[in-house]
């Protein structure tokens, strides 16, 4: 039974284009998040959600939108793609107050 | 700015052995450290945590040690395995809503 799951696990595409990834997780959690895993291999929080409100939303270019139908989902839009976008999406969810986050397993965007 | 740093990007150790990774912050409002292993195409697995009102937690094989003043912590896994070669992310957290920030990780290499 997978506990976060993410979709697509790869998604190849133009500059320019429209993209969304879709995140769900069976946890019962009532707080997710999204992670960007860039060329240097760092992870860095892009968005969080606690119960389908946006909670954190770091420097991230609006381009960029999270959308949480509920609190077992967590999606993302990136509009007009550029080639910096690319890289590792994770999605995460956590069980509250110093409990640790449990991730997905990650979608490998590339822009052509 | 990396508020959390592992300086070390790669280990090499044999089975059987200790395996020591390091993790080095410079924000004392973190209150709450997680190690996570990686491998790769999979996305981060939680291994231990720790608050920082302990200085020592320990889970099977699993020790990590929190030294405040010197705003330092390791991880110690004994005896090491091959199964343990992975990335290996220091991350740390300053709130309630789990905003994490992580390490630039350690790639761990457990040689028969």
């Amino acid at each position: 039974d997978t506990a976060v799951s993410q979709t697509p696990k790869y998604l190849v595409t133009q500059m320019g284009n429209d993209k969304s990834i879709k995140c769900e997780q069976n946890l019962g959690h009532d707080t997710m998040y999204w992670y960007k895993q860039d060329s240097k291999k760092f992870l860095k929080i892009m968005f969080s959600y606690n119960n389908k409100e946006l909670i954190i939303n770091e420097t991230v270019p609006n381009r960029f939108s999270p959308k949480s139908p509920d609190k077992a989902h967590l999606n993302l839009h990136i509009n007009s793609l550029e080639l910096g976008d690319s890289a590792v999406y994770f999605c995460a969810s956590g069980g509250g107050v110093n409990q640790p986050q449990h991730f997905g397993d990650g979608t490998r965007l590339s822009i052509l | 700015d990396q508020q959390v740093k592992q300086n070390s990007p790669s280990l090499s150790v044999q089975e059987g052995r200790i395996s020591i990774l390091n993790c080095d912050y410079t924000n004392s409002m973190f209150d709450y450290f997680l190690w996570y292993k990686k491998y790769p195409a999979e996305g981060p697995t939680f291994l231990i945590s720790i608050s920082s009102i302990k200085d020592k937690n320990e889970d099977g094989r699993f020790t990590v040690f929190l030294n405040k003043s010197a705003k330092h912590l390791s991880l110690h896994i004994v005896p090491s395995q091959p199964g343990d070669s992975a990335v290996y992310f220091c991350a740390a957290s300053t709130d309630s809503w789990g905003k994490l920030q992580f390490g630039a990780g350690t790639q761990v290499v457990v040689t028969p």
